[in-house]
């Protein structure tokens, strides 16, 4: 067990919908990544978050948004749903700005499941 | 921006063998490179991680190289043990602190036969 939790584990809707991944980082972290895990494109980075603010942004469509709370808490939101958008999400966080820096190792959460029909 | 190739996609070796797995980027001005490694159905977990100003490290089974030069990295398991069968992972992250973005390779399904 990392630390990291997400919710939900699994999340079926159909096309055209909006949805809301949820990650609670480990205790102390300060940055959650988000990253997309699709069966043929490998895991993407989507975006990064620094206590509460928008450090970085990887690959995220802008049918995708995110946000990090005042708890650290941070939440994906995936709107007007495609078939392409079905993938593993998954969350990590770590305690710094930079990853690679000192011991800011990222740990990742155990994901969710999304299945767009 | 930064490109990650990773070669093998698979590769399967015998118990006890060494296994060998390469990446090369482009970015000249990435410093960090992890490894993840993916057990079915689980999350990536760092296994080994090596910045720019070091040419190679070790932690018991597992080393990775880098060589700044020609880009590119490469991890190291020797012994294979059934349980090192999972997908690997590697990334390549630039310097530049506003621009922290990881780029993954695409993996390689390592299967390790007992």
């Amino acid at each position: 067990d990392s630390g990291v939790t997400q919710t939900p584990k699994h999340l079926i809707t159909a096309t055209g919908q909006r949805v809301t991944l949820r990650c609670s980082p480990r205790s102390g972290d300060l940055s959650v990544y988000w990253y997309q895990q699709s069966l043929d494109q490998g895991l993407q980075f989507l975006i990064q978050y620094y206590n509460g603010e928008e450090r970085a942004k990887g690959n995220i469509l802008e049918r995708f948004s995110a946000q990090q709370f005042p708890d650290l808490h941070s939440e994906l939101n995936l709107s007007s749903l495609e078939l392409g958008d079905s993938a593993l999400y998954f969350c990590a966080s770590s305690v710094g700005l930079m990853a690679g820096e000192g011991d800011n190792e990222q740990f990742f959460g155990p994901g969710t499941r999304l299945t767009v029909l | 921006g930064e490109n990650v190739e990773q070669h093998p996609s698979t590769l399967s070796v015998q118990e006890g063998d060494s296994a060998v797995i390469k990446c090369t980027y482009s970015d000249s001005a990435s410093n960090y490179f992890p490894w993840y490694k993916q057990e079915l159905g689980k999350r990536p977990q760092l296994i080994i991680d090596i910045r720019s100003n070091v040419g190679e490290k070790k932690d018991q089974r597992i080393a990775v190289t880098l060589n700044k030069t020609a880009k590119h990295f490469s991890l190291h398991i020797t012994e294979t043990q059934p349980e090192d069968s999972a997908v690997y992972f590697c990334a390549a992250i630039p310097r530049f602190i506003n621009n922290n973005d990881m780029r993954f390779g695409a993996g390689t399904r390592l299967t390790v036969k007992p």
